[in-house]
């Protein structure tokens, strides 16, 4: 398994501003996602960050909206950028494991996320 | 592309009783399937997965799913639920090195 931080936990913004997410692993991981939770909604992945190379993002979703960074194998951040009120949702960072068996996915606390 | 569809939106039980949630895939080949829980204000937590071998299988918090291929289903269950199992509750399959989640279910206990 793995333990996963994010910060912050919660935020509140005006739109037009912009925030950047922290994702921190308790051990070295290759593949780190994001994704987002939109109020009542299930899980959509943004893109898939592995280290040492540029993110790779899901249809909708583009990196001049949702730069990630990923400078080593333990840490990882999302920033949603000039913010709107459609961009309130709870993001969420997990991490690809290997258990004795095909990779499985963790998640962290997840940051909630609410633009005014 | 695979898919996941969780049929109930909702779901009410009374504490005590026995608890199925509903999960149907598509998956063109052999899928890998989880259950999660997500608790108000909280991450996500697996509850257990299926890769291979017995198709029932045990997870965490007294909760098991049968995997039947004929139906395409990986159905959850619980024999007496406990009022702290309240959450959604979220399947997946993982395809192409991504997992697809299902839209949810959100489950209830009355006393």
């Amino acid at each position: 398994s793995a333990v996963i931080s994010q910060k912050p936990s919660r935020d509140i913004c005006q739109r037009g501003t912009s925030l950047t997410i922290q994702c921190q692993v308790d051990s070295q991981v290759t593949m780190m996602f994001w994704y987002r939770q939109q109020p009542g909604q299930s899980l959509t992945l943004i893109a898939t960050a592995n280290q040492g190379s540029e993110a790779t993002y899901e249809s909708g979703f583009v990196i001049d909206k949702f730069p990630i960074s990923r400078p080593n194998l333990t840490f990882s951040t999302l920033t949603v950028s000039n913010m709107s009120p459609e961009d309130s949702s709870i993001y969420l960072c997990s991490v690809e494991v290997e258990e004795g068996g095909p990779y499985e996915q963790y998640f962290g606390p997840g940051t909630r996320l609410t633009v005014t | 592309a695979q898919s996941v569809t969780q049929p109930d939106i909702h779901i009410t039980v009374s504490e005590g009783a026995s608890l199925e949630l509903r999960c149907n895939y598509s998956y063109g080949a052999t899928p890998y399937l989880f259950w999660y829980v997500q608790s108000p204000g909280q991450g996500l937590q697996l509850l257990l997965k299926y890769f291979s071998g017995d198709t029932l299988v045990q997870g965490i918090k007294g909760f098991e799913a049968e995997f039947k291929r004929s139906q395409s289903s990986f159905n959850l269950r619980k024999p007496s639920v406990h009022w702290s199992d309240a959450a959604e509750y979220f399947c997946a399959v993982e395809g192409n090195e991504k997992l697809t989640f299902g839209t949810g279910t959100r489950l209830t206990i009355i006393p």
